[in-house]
């Protein structure tokens, strides 16, 4: 299984919004609404964001919102603030019951 | 809420083994998640390796699935990784996580493991 493409970069002034898009194939992001999206500050562990497409953990603030087209999955952060700045990964469950990850995007607050 | 902490070797010789433990409190390894193991080589992105479930029944990845095994110890609470015949590919901060719903909850802090002679 191949990694999901992410775009290297994104990135936004502050009160913008950003999107990043993830593109798999159907036998992973087309195939299952099981995307989540994982956010990493510098030497942290990643946290997750969204989870099935489109649902928010708890304590994640409404800014963060997902949706997913066809073989595409995109994270969208709105009102971008200074603490957005970070590595952003998305996850789809896969065939073989594995999960494959994005290529990752670093998100930079101008 | 579930917390996880990694240790093993930080230092493994190209073709031995991997071997990792994630100890995990707060929650008892017997509760309803996947116990999963993801790792992310230096300045790239994220790899899911595998996952358990109390239950015994175990998940890997495709590409890794020859030389990985993952088990976990009730009595201890805890679960582990060994990664066979490792490489300097195979040089990664490795996480232990707890999943539901398609996604890992809780993370621990990461424990990195350089493959080098």
């Amino acid at each position: 299984q191949s990694a999901l493409t992410q775009p290297p970069s994104a990135s936004g002034s502050p009160g913008q919004s950003v999107t990043i898009s993830c593109t798999g194939t159907s036998s992973d992001v087309g195939g299952y609404n099981s995307v989540s999206w994982y956010q990493q500050h510098p030497g942290k562990a990643p946290k997750v964001m969204i989870y099935e497409v489109s649902k928010r953990p708890s304590g994640v603030p409404d800014r963060f919102s997902g949706s997913k087209s066809g073989n595409t999955a995109s994270l969208t952060v709105s009102g971008l603030q200074a603490e957005d700045e970070a590595d952003y990964h998305c996850s789809s469950y896969a065939a073989s019951n594995s999960y494959v990850f994005g290529t990752g995007t670093k998100v930079t607050v101008l | 809420q579930v917390q996880l902490q990694e240790s093993g070797p930080g230092l493994v010789k190209p073709s031995g083994t991997l071997s990792l433990t994630c100890v995990v409190s707060g929650d008892s390894i017997t509760s309803n998640y996947w116990w999963t193991w993801i790792r992310q080589s230096p300045g790239k992105g994220l790899e899911w390796i595998g996952e358990i479930h109390h239950s015994g029944r175990t998940e890997y990845n495709p590409s890794l699935k020859s030389r990985v095994t993952i088990s976990v110890d009730k009595s201890k609470n805890q679960f582990s990784l060994n990664l066979s015949s490792v490489t300097a590919a195979d040089t990664a901060v490795y996480y232990c996580t707890s999943a539901s719903y398609y996604k890992s909850d809780y993370w621990g802090q990461g424990t990195l493991v350089t493959v080098s002679s």
